[in-house]
């Protein structure tokens, strides 16, 4: 088993619609981290979530950080083809040096 | 400009024959990693290293060492590589374990 479970594991909608990816875990993290990773390329960071309760907005996405801090979840509204990618969650536990990645979510968005 | 660069892109060998992939960072991160990347697990921690002469186990560290002699380098060994360590390998850093990571553009490794 993983340290952060992301579902779906596969999302494919059309353009214009609204999606939420969700991102959990078990374990406390002292911060959560949004990726994005497009094939041939490594991960590249959309945002950091600090404080439980924590919402951040990035134009079209916002992004939670649940109360205990063991959650988060990606909405993202009006897709467009543009955001299809593989969207990553990530982070380091309240205590320990080690970095943690879920299990991904491949998101396809049909023009 | 900042970055991480790995090296090679890509490599195809056969099982038993030792091979290194390196990796350079030129931002001055204290924080490295190698993560392999396999589909439906994400990318798994292999080893990180906090800072010079200081390295730790990640979640799948078997069958792989690291070294770290120099801040700005971070080195992958396979001593006898294996078909199952076939994935994709990145090499990321950072300036602290908690702050976000540079990836370089990843090794695509195939044992046979």
């Amino acid at each position: 088993t993983q340290l952060l479970e992301q579902s779906p594991q596969f999302l494919s909608i059309q353009e214009g619609e609204n999606l939420t990816v969700y991102c959990n875990s078990s374990s406390v993290f002292s911060s959560l981290q949004w990726y994005r990773q497009e094939p041939g390329e490594g991960p590249v960071l959309l945002v950091t979530v600090v404080t439980g309760g924590e919402v951040k907005k990035l134009k079209r996405l916002t992004f939670q950080f649940g109360d205990a801090r063991k959650d988060s979840s990606l909405h993202i509204t009006a897709a467009q083809p543009g955001d299809t990618g593989l969207y990553l969650c990530a982070g380091r536990e309240d205590t320990g040096n080690q970095f943690y990645f879920g299990t991904g979510t491949s998101l396809t968005v049909i023009p | 400009e900042a970055q991480v660069t790995q090296n090679p892109r890509y490599l195809i060998t056969v099982t038993g024959k030792k091979l290194t992939v390196t990796c350079s960072q030129n931002m001055n991160h204290e924080y490295m990693s190698w993560y392999r990347q396999d589909p439906g697990l994400g990318l798994r921690q292999i080893y990180y290293s906090m800072n010079v002469e200081v390295t730790d186990k990640g979640d799948v560290p078997e069958g792989y060492k690291v070294s770290r002699k120099e801040k700005r380098n971070f080195p992958l060994i396979l001593e006898s590589p294996s078909p199952n360590q076939t994935s994709l390998y990145f090499c990321a850093s950072s300036s602290a374990p908690w702050q976000p990571q540079h990836f370089g553009d990843g090794t695509r490794l195939s044992i046979l």
